[in-house]
């Protein structure tokens, strides 16, 4: 089936303490991208790559790290979290980075920073 | 980028149809229309996009304004399960940044 995977799907954390969440895609996309949604913000871009080892920042990549080293992976870290990183957070991707293409999302990551 | 206006909230009754608009009058021409919608606790969902032409899918269908400054979802039959925030969003062409949601549509529907 194909689908887009984030673990963990709920994490609660302290102030500091990195964490990773991972996302994995099985459809063979170039394009994956992160997003944070946030009540009477709504969804925005954290971070997107389009490809193996290119990376770029969205809307609001601060407190945020990356990395693409395989096609099908695009972890999410964040080296020393902090209480206005609660948020949802969504992977998602696909084929390419053209505006005719689908987005594929994740379930979702709940992340609580204490 | 391209800005949209979208209801806030609309109602529906199960089994009829269901009209969500959404205007768009800064797209570009090479901008393709999508449509996702979020049902409560997942993901986005995509719905529909269209560039020029009226389009259909196994999901909805998409009529989009002949000025391009407008489109309209179309839920031929709302079920419960069509309950969700929709998103109307133009895609940008030559941006890699992707999908910029906006606050979308709340869409009740009523038993």
């Amino acid at each position: 089936e194909a689908q887009v995977t984030q673990n963990p799907r709920y994490l609660i954390t302290v102030t500091g303490k990195k964490l990773t969440v991972t996302c994995s895609q099985n459809m063979n996309h170039e394009y994956m991208s992160w997003y944070r949604q946030d009540p009477g913000l709504g969804l925005r871009q954290i971070y997107y790559s389009m490809n193996v080892e290119v990376t770029d920042k969205g809307d609001v990549p601060e407190g945020y790290k990356v990395s693409r080293k395989e096609k099908r992976n695009f972890p999410l870290i964040l080296e020393s979290p902090s209480p206005n990183q609660t948020s949802l957070y969504f992977c998602a991707s696909s084929l390419s980075a053209g505006n005719w293409e689908t987005q594929y999302f994740g379930p979702g990551t709940r992340l609580l920073v204490l | 980028d391209a800005k949209t206006t979208q209801p806030n909230s609309m109602e529906s009754n199960e089994e009829e149809p269901v009209h969500l608009p959404c205007n768009h009058s800064t797209i570009s021409g090479t901008d393709y229309i999508h449509w996702y919608r979020q049902l409560p606790s997942q993901g986005p969902e995509y719905v529909i996009h269209g560039l020029t032409s009226n389009v259909n899918n196994r999901m909805a269908s998409l009529a989009i304004a002949e000025d391009r400054k407008s489109s309209t979802l179309i839920l031929h039959r709302a079920t419960l399960r069509d309950a969700a925030v929709y998103y109307c969003i133009p895609r940008l062409s030559g941006s890699a940044r992707q999908l910029t949601f906006g606050s979308g549509t709340q869409l009740t529907v009523l038993p």
